[in-house]
């Protein structure tokens, strides 16, 4: 079966370290996605992916970059992590289309010390 | 802009009552709309979807009709059981934004038995 899968399921980090969270589908999906879930903030939309070599900001890009090499993997690295980073980060793939549902990866916690 | 708006919660409910969690939408055109589910621990997955207006989505027990004239697409659930405990998203996806979901805050749902 398909599916969407991200390591590591949990990290803890200190201020200042780069650190790279993996997301890997086996959907062949065009679209990715990262997001990271705040309690007060929903879902906030970090980057995302259209295809292979093409990436975009999303609306809390700062401090956060992806590279899309293939389409299976959209790994996000966070340059230098920082206290404001701690975060449980989600990675989702889905087909292009308005209609297309999204398809999300179980999460990784991340706790920056 | 486009925007979601869903009640804030949580909401807390005996087993086998009535739910609702209404959700109202912003946005010019035709967006589709989206209720999404994320359990304790996991990550999001699709629970139901509407595509046009007077469309209703269903799936598990739920329902929601896409309402143009309200711009309005609540959730509803005859009878809840404690399993349905969970936190759940509106979302809304357009095709002038990329097919990027604009989201809800999410309602956190408590069912006691």
């Amino acid at each position: 079966d398909a599916e969407i899968t991200q390591s590591p399921r949990h990290k803890i980090t200190e201020t200042g370290r780069q650190v790279t969270l993996a997301c890997h589908q086996t959907w062949n999906h065009n679209n990715m996605f990262w997001y990271r879930q705040d309690l007060g903030h929903g879902l906030r939309l970090i980057h995302y992916s259209y295809g292979v070599q093409d990436t975009n900001k999303g609306e809390v890009s700062d401090g956060y970059s992806v590279s899309r090499s293939n389409t299976e993997d959209l790994p996000l690295t966070l340059e230098s992590a920082a206290s404001s980073q701690t975060s449980v980060y989600f990675c989702a793939s889905s087909e292009s289309g308005v209609q297309e549902t999204q398809y999300f990866g179980p999460g990784t916690r991340l706790l920056v010390l | 802009g486009n925007s979601v708006t869903q009640m804030e919660g949580p909401v807390t409910l005996s087993e086998e009552a009535f739910l609702t969690i209404n959700c109202t939408y912003t946005a010019t055109g035709y967006p589709s709309l989206f209720w999404y589910v994320q359990y304790p621990g996991e990550g999001l997955q699709l629970l139901l979807k509407a595509t046009k207006a007077d469309d209703k989505g269903s799936n598990k027990g739920f329902e929601a009709t896409y309402r143009k004239e309200t711009t309005s697409f609540h959730l509803e659930k005859g009878s809840v059981q404690v399993s349905d405990s969970a936190v759940y998203f509106c979302a809304l996806s357009r095709r002038d934004s990329n097919y990027q979901l604009i989201w809800g805050a999410g309602t956190k749902l408590i069912i006691k038995p």
